[in-house]
């Protein structure tokens, strides 16, 4: 089992931006991917998770409206997007596993994580 | 929203010494709970589930125990490679962590 995430990023303020997370080694479609911030020196944050075999959505309140949530399961990945970054949004973010059906579950597998800089 | 507290959030022991970590819940999660340990640098590293099952792999000097708001993760006898931060993670709805104890050499 693999998540591997796209490459560190350095955007400027006002920039979009697209992060990816891709899975292997599994069913992809058997789990939902939750997405995880960590700011600098800080703890771990869940941002929200996509069905992946169907793409529905559970956003955190605290992330509602500022991220958007996507996978394409015919490539075995999803997206964490931003329309409009800000300062703030600098951290790193990592994707995880867990299963989408029976009983709830932990994050079993997670990517190695992206580190976003978001600098003028 | 379930909210989780953790404690301490800083602890500082040696090696060989037996700790514990404690989390609580806003309400009943039952024992969907899971703790992770994280190194500098690395993704979180699953350690138990549902309280107080062992996830694969990992020694058995760590344990889990808990139900409802209550929970405490145990290290007996610190190993040199135990030295990190812990998280407790509420998954019974959604997902939410503690604010996580960073576990120092004394």
């Amino acid at each position: 089992v693999q998540l591997v995430q796209s490459g560190a990023e350095v955007k400027k303020p006002g920039e979009s931006l697209r992060i990816s997370c891709k899975g292997s080694g599994y069913t992809f479609t058997s789990y939902w991917i939750s997405w995880v911030r960590q700011m600098p020196g800080k703890g771990l944050e869940w941002m929200g998770r996509i069905d992946t075999s169907d793409s529905h959505t559970n956003y955190s309140p605290s992330f509602q409206g500022h991220v958007t949530l996507s996978a394409d399961r015919s490539i075995s990945t999803a997206y964490l997007q931003w329309t409009s970054l800000k300062a703030s949004d600098t951290a790193m973010y990592y994707c995880a596993r867990h299963p989408s059906y029976g009983r709830p579950a932990p994050f079993d597998y997670w990517g190695h994580g992206t580190l976003i800089t978001v600098s003028s | 929203d379930i909210q989780m507290t953790q404690s301490p959030s800083t602890l500082s022991a040696s090696v060989g010494d037996r700790i514990t970590i404690t989390c609580r819940a806003s309400q009943s999660i039952s024992t969907w709970l899971a703790w992770y340990q994280q190194k500098p640098g690395k993704a979180p590293k699953l350690l138990i589930y549902k309280a107080s099952t062992l996830e694969s792999g990992v020694p058995s000097r760590f344990s889990g125990s808990g139900s409802g708001t209550e929970f405490t993760l145990t290290i007996t006898s610190l190993q040199p490679d135990d030295f990190a931060t812990y998280y407790c993670q509420q998954y019974h709805t959604y997902s939410r962590f503690g604010q996580g104890t960073k576990l120092e050499i004394k």
